[in-house]
C-alpha cells in the first residue's frame, strides 16, 4: 500500500529563509510524487509534479523538489521565502499508472512566514 | 472562468438529515473524485468517477453516495448525516491521463449536530 508522512505539521521560517519541507513515500511500484499548496479558505492548487523523468522538478512560485529514491523523500524546497508563501503544503503519491486522481495526501505542513 | 464550482460553500446540518453537496465542472474532464479535508488527517479519497456512468470507492466511503449521470456533475449524498461527517469536502477533476493533474473547487464546509 502506498502512504506519504510529511514530517513537522508546522513549519516557521523568516522571510529571505530557506523553506524546507519534508516529505517521503512508501510504494511498491514506481510512484508519481506531487506537491500542492492550499491558501486559507481555498482549494488545493498542483506546484509540482515528478513523473519519472527528472529527478528535480521546478514548479510554480520558485518551489522545486528532488526525487530520490534511495531516501523514498521528496523534499520541496524554496531558496527565498515571501510572505505571500503563507499556506498549507500537502505532499501525495499516485500509483503512476491509470487514473491518477486517486492520490493518497500527506498529513500537511503549514508554513508560517515571519517578516 | 473554467473550473469547478461547489454548493453549498457552508452548512450547518442536524445529525440523521440527508444532505447532498452539488459539484459541476466545464472542463470537460473525465474524472470526478470527492475528498473530506480534516485537520491533521490530510485529505482522503470518498468517492470517484473515471467517466460518466462509473463510480468507484475511495478510502472512506461509508455513509456517502455518488452519481455521475453525465460528464460536468458528480454529486455527494449524505444519506443520513452523522457528526462524524463534519469536514470540509473538496470536488476535484482530472483529464483521464497518466501524468494528470487535480483541479479542485473552493470547497464545502458542513458542520452536522
Amino acid at each position: 500500500a502506498q502512504s506519504v508522512t510529511q514530517l513537522g505539521s508546522h513549519v516557521s521560517v523568516s522571510e529571505g529563509a530557506l523553506v524546507l519541507l519534508r516529505c517521503n513515500y512508501s510504494s511498491s511500484v514506481p510512484p508519481y510524487l506531487f506537491w500542492y499548496v492550499q491558501y486559507p479558505n481555498q482549494g488545493l492548487q498542483l506546484l509540482l509534479k515528478y513523473t519519472s523523468a527528472a529527478t528535480l522538478v521546478k514548479g510554480i512560485n520558485g518551489f522545486e523538489a528532488e526525487f530520490k529514491k534511495s531516501e523514498t523523500s521528496f523534499h520541496l524546497t524554496k531558496p527565498s521565502a515571501h510572505m505571500s508563501d503563507a499556506a498549507e503544503y500537502f505532499c501525495a503519491v499516485s500509483h503512476g499508472s491509470g487514473n491518477t486522481g486517486k492520490l493518497i495526501f500527506g498529513q500537511g505542513t503549514t508554513l508560517q512566514v515571519k517578516p | 472562468i473554467a473550473g469547478i464550482t461547489q454548493a453549498p460553500t457552508s452548512q450547518i446540518l442536524a445529525a440523521g438529515r440527508r444532505m447532498t453537496l452539488r459539484c459541476t465542472q466545464d472542463m470537460r474532464h473525465n474524472a470526478m473524485y470527492w475528498y473530506r479535508q480534516d485537520l491533521g488527517l490530510g485529505l482522503r479519497l470518498i468517492h470517484y468517477s473515471n467517466t460518466a456512468g462509473t463510480t468507484g470507492k475511495g478510502e472512506v466511503p461509508d455513509g456517502y453516495s455518488v452519481s455521475r449521470a453525465n460528464t460536468d456533475d458528480f454529486p455527494l449524498t449524505l444519506a443520513s448525516a452523522v457528526p462524524s461527517q463534519t469536514s470540509v469536502y473538496f470536488c476535484a477533476s482530472s483529464r483521464q491521463s497518466v501524468t494528470g493533474e487535480l483541479f479542485f473547487g473552493e470547497g464545502s464546509r458542513l458542520t452536522v449536530l
